[in-house]
């Protein structure tokens, strides 16, 4: 199985700063076929299901604010959050989607 | 515009099997891979197992000797199977769309418990 690790676990971000966290892949999600990487991004506030932000590691969902953008390749990603807004205090997860069985980080709770 | 909504039952007995229902709406399940996840309580989220519409499964080896799943494509449902649970098997329950997940339903808790 590939193992998705994240950090940190918790990250506390004044309103208006930059957030950023790392998700690290135990083998690469680059598929050369297609020069894609099999990695998404997830926001979960409590008591809804996750909501995806990112696809392809840097490809952001219709509708996500501007302000969220993901970045890297192989084995290592990461998500920032450019101006933090109140609304962004959730825990975000990684994915990979290179193959099954598809796998999560641990998760990264933001807070303000 | 799509849908998602899990049914069944929220509370199961030990050893028993854990039915849910996933039911689609707004796009036909006759594409994309459709996919069951879980999350225990206070707890990160964990990919049990998914199927396509032709009928081809894949499961995550935790869960590989317990998990079926199966879809319906005239009912556009698809469903999941998890024998003999226990307490471990205590969890919200979510049903969702596509390798990378664009669309989920708002998840059933799940209780295992005599």
């Amino acid at each position: 199985d590939i193992v998705m690790t994240q950090s940190p676990d918790s990250l506390a971000v004044s309103l208006g700063e930059r957030a950023t966290f790392s998700c690290k892949s135990s083998q690469s999600l680059l598929y050369n076929s297609n020069n894609k990487n099999y990695l998404a991004w997830y926001q979960q506030k409590p008591g809804q299901p996750p909501k995806l932000l990112v696809y392809w590691a840097s490809t952001r969902e219709s509708g996500v604010p501007d302000r969220f953008s993901g970045s890297g390749s192989g084995t290592d990603f990461s998500l920032t959050i450019s101006s933090l807004q109140a609304e962004d205090v959730a825990v975000y997860y990684c994915q990979q989607y290179y193959t099954t069985p598809w796998t999560f980080g641990q998760g990264t709770q933001v807070e303000i | 515009q799509v849908q998602l909504q899990e049914s069944g039952p929220g509370l199961v007995k030990p050893s028993e099997t854990l039915s849910l229902t996933c039911t689609v709406s707004g796009v036909s399940i006759t594409s994309y891979y459709w996919s069951w996840i879980r999350q225990p309580p206070g707890k990160g989220l964990e990919w049990i197992g998914n199927i396509y519409y032709s009928g081809t499964s894949n499961y995550n080896p935790s869960f590989q000797s317990r998990v079926t799943t199966s879809i319906d494509t005239s009912k556009n449902q698809f469903s999941l199977n998890l024998r003999s649970v226990t307490a471990a098997d205590t969890a919200v329950y979510y049903c969702a769309r596509g390798r990378f997940f664009d669309f989920w339903g708002q998840g059933t808790q799940v209780t295992v418990s005599s």
